[in-house]
């Protein structure tokens, strides 16, 4: 069965510290995602990857950044946490063929920033 | 730009009966998939139904059909007999040929009634 897997259900951290989601998907697919999901305004795109070492920023890319090492592996860092972070992060991944790869989706976690 | 609006914030319908959940769609690529996800109050995301651009036929998934309107640029799901499993948000997306990212409307709540 395939399988995206996220490090952390839930997440506390207070105001400014550095913060790692991880993220691993065991589907040897290409394409990896971040996405964070609010009330109101459904999954937004964070940061993508398409390949090892290859990151391109999605529509809200600000306060955020990536790291792709490995195929299998996405972090999303948090370089300094703010309270407008707390929010239900989400991690997807697809292989990399046309409009109808759907996304493969981990559980989530709810971080909370104090 | 690629954009998903759902309108519909909350719905509600009766055990068994069909219900009807509306997502329109903006893009200029004539070359496009839409999907339909399904999210559960544990937070999975489900893939429910896909739907190409160039498909002749409306997408149909057990229960669930895409009810296809290019023209309109409308892609609205609907879920027949109604069960109370069905309770969810439920998610509408668009990808772009040769666009690796997914972007998602805001999301209907649909209780079902006993």
């Amino acid at each position: 069965d395939v399988k995206v897997t996220q490090s952390s259900r839930y997440l506390v951290k207070r105001t400014g510290e550095k913060v790692f989601l991880e993220c691993v998907q065991d589907m040897d697919h290409e394409n990896m995602f971040w996405y964070r999901q609010d009330p109101g305004l459904g999954l937004r795109l964070i940061y993508f990857s398409y390949d090892v070492k290859m990151k391109e920023k999605g529509d809200i890319p600000e306060g955020y950044s990536v790291s792709r090492e490995k195929k299998e592996r996405f972090s999303l860092i948090l370089e300094s946490a703010s309270t407008n972070q707390t929010s239900m992060y989400l991690c997807a991944s697809s292989p990399q063929g046309g409009k109808n790869e759907k996304l493969f989706f981990g559980s989530g976690t709810q971080l909370s920033v104090l | 730009a690629q954009k998903i609006t759902q309108t519909q914030p909350g719905m509600f319908v009766q055990e068994k009966e069909a219900v009807t959940l509306d997502c329109t769609y903006d893009t200029s690529d004539p070359s496009y998939g839409l999907f339909w996800y399904k999210q559960p109050s544990s937070g999975e995301m489900i893939f429910l139904i896909y739907q190409g651009s160039y498909d002749q036929q409306n997408a149909t998934e057990g229960r669930y059909s895409l009810n296809f309107q290019k023209a309109r640029k409308s892609a609205n799901l609907v879920i027949s007999a109604s069960q109370l499993g069905d309770s969810a948000m439920y998610f509408c997306a668009m990808r772009e040929e040769g666009g690796n990212k997914l972007v998602f409307g805001a999301g209907t709540i649909l209780r079902v009634k006993s």
